[in-house]
This record gives structure tokens, C-alpha cells and sequence, in this order.
């Protein structure tokens, strides 16, 4: 299975600053038929998961353009500019390359 | 709206089983694939079951293959998870979410607690 190792597990930022979250996977993500099937998921406090971005780089409908992806073959990042009040909660990583999907540990992301 | 409204769990024993259901709206339920995701408390994320638009084909890890079945009735708009063999490991909020590779739309969840 491919192993998705989530860095870091915690973060605590002040409003108006910018955060980033690395996601790396222990096989390549590209898949054969030439696309990358990563995604970063929100699950704000008590709420179910919701899609940020897919395919590394697309934003998400309705989402914030303060949210970007970057990142190729193993290793990617999630950034978010200009932290707002209700990016709280933890940012999963999820790859939809190689079946069993599987996904990061998590990173739990507080509000100074 | 896309809505997916899962339903069915509950307290349930070890070695016993439960179903599953999610009810979708929104979109066109028979030209979407469907998969269940479940989280433990306090926990990370799972991929539990995908399933194709027709239902002609099914996929599964293997902490749950040979005990857990994926299915859809297109004509209720109605995805299962008829859940066996249950054991304390599988509790967990299950989520119903659309497509497999894009996670674009989730359910509130199903809370399953599986306890003596």
C-alpha cells in the first residue's frame, strides 16, 4: 500500500499569516493514464471532511483561492495565504492514484 | 443541491452484522461511481468500498474484503454497506461520499459502534 506521510502534525498560526503542509507518498502518484490523483481535504471541528483541492493543483468549487497545491511524482504541498478564522481544523492528504486509496495522518491546523 | 444523507448505524455486537444506507440527491445517481469512507474516533481517514456507476464492479482494502459488500439500487438513488462479521476495530463514523477519485461530496456520517 502506499504510505502518505503528513508533515507536520500540528500547526498554530495567527490570522492573516500563511501555512504550508506537506504531503509525501511513498510511490510515485502518477497514474497511467498520466494523471495525479491527489487531493486535500478540510474537516473543520465536528464537521464531515470537505474537498480543498484535487488532481495537486485544482481548486475545489467554492473554495477560497487562498488555498493552492503544488507538488509532483511524491511530493506535494497544500498552502494557505492569509489564514482566516474558519480554516480551523485538521487538513488530511489523500491519494486516488493506487488502489487501496489511502491517506495522510492528518495535520491539525489552530488559530493563535 | 448534491445531498447525501447516510443512515443505519448504531451499537452493535461483535461478530454481528448491520446495513448500511446513504441517499443521494442532487445529481444523477446511476452516472456516478460511490464510495464509503470511515473515520474512528479521533482518528485518521479510511477508504472502506468503492463501487461503479452500474454496480458491475466493487473494490475493497483488505481490513474489510470477504466481510464487508458494497452495493447500489440506482432506482432509490441508494448506496449500501451491508457490514459482517463485525469487529471492535470497525467502529468508526462512516462517510458516503461521490465519485472515488475526486472526494468532492461527503455525508454527515453514520456513527458504528461495535461493543459487548
Amino acid at each position: 500500500d502506499v504510505v502518505m506521510t503528513q508533515t507536520p502534525p500540528s500547526l498554530s498560526v495567527a490570522i492573516g499569516q500563511s501555512v504550508s503542509i506537506s504531503c509525501k507518498s511513498s510511490q510515485s502518484l502518477v497514474h497511467s493514464d498520466g494523471k495525479t490523483y491527489l487531493n486535500w481535504l478540510l474537516q473543520n471541528p465536528g464537521q464531515s471532511p470537505k474537498r480543498l483541492i484535487y488532481q495537486v493543483s485544482n481548486l475545489g468549487s467554492g473554495v477560497p483561492d487562498r488555498f493552492s497545491g503544488t507538488g509532483s511524482e511524491k511530493d506535494f504541498t497544500l498552502k494557505i495565504s492569509r489564514v482566516e478564522a474558519e480554516d480551523l481544523g485538521v487538513y488530511h492528504c489523500v491519494q486516488a492514484t493506487h488502489v487501496p486509496f489511502t491517506f495522510g495522518s492528518g495535520t491539525k491546523l489552530e488559530i493563535k | 443541491e448534491v445531498q447525501l444523507v447516510e443512515s443505519g448505524g448504531g451499537l452493535v455486537q461483535p461478530g454481528r452484522s448491520l446495513k448500511l444506507s446513504c441517499v443521494a440527491s442532487g445529481f444523477t445517481f446511476n452516472n456516478y461511481w460511490m464510495t464509503w469512507i470511515r473515520q474512528a474516533p479521533g482518528k485518521g481517514l479510511e477508504w472502506v468500498a468503492s463501487i461503479t456507476n452500474t454496480g458491475g464492479s466493487t473494490y475493497y482494502p483488505d481490513s474489510v474484503k470477504g466481510r464487508f459488500t458494497i452495493s447500489r439500487d440506482n432506482a432509490k438513488s441508494t448506496l449500501y454497506l451491508q457490514m459482517n462479521s463485525l469487529r471492535s476495530e470497525d467502529t468508526a463514523t462512516y462517510y458516503c461520499t461521490r465519485d472515488w477519485r475526486w472526494f468532492a461530496y461527503w455525508g454527515q456520517g453514520t456513527l458504528v459502534t461495535v461493543s459487548s
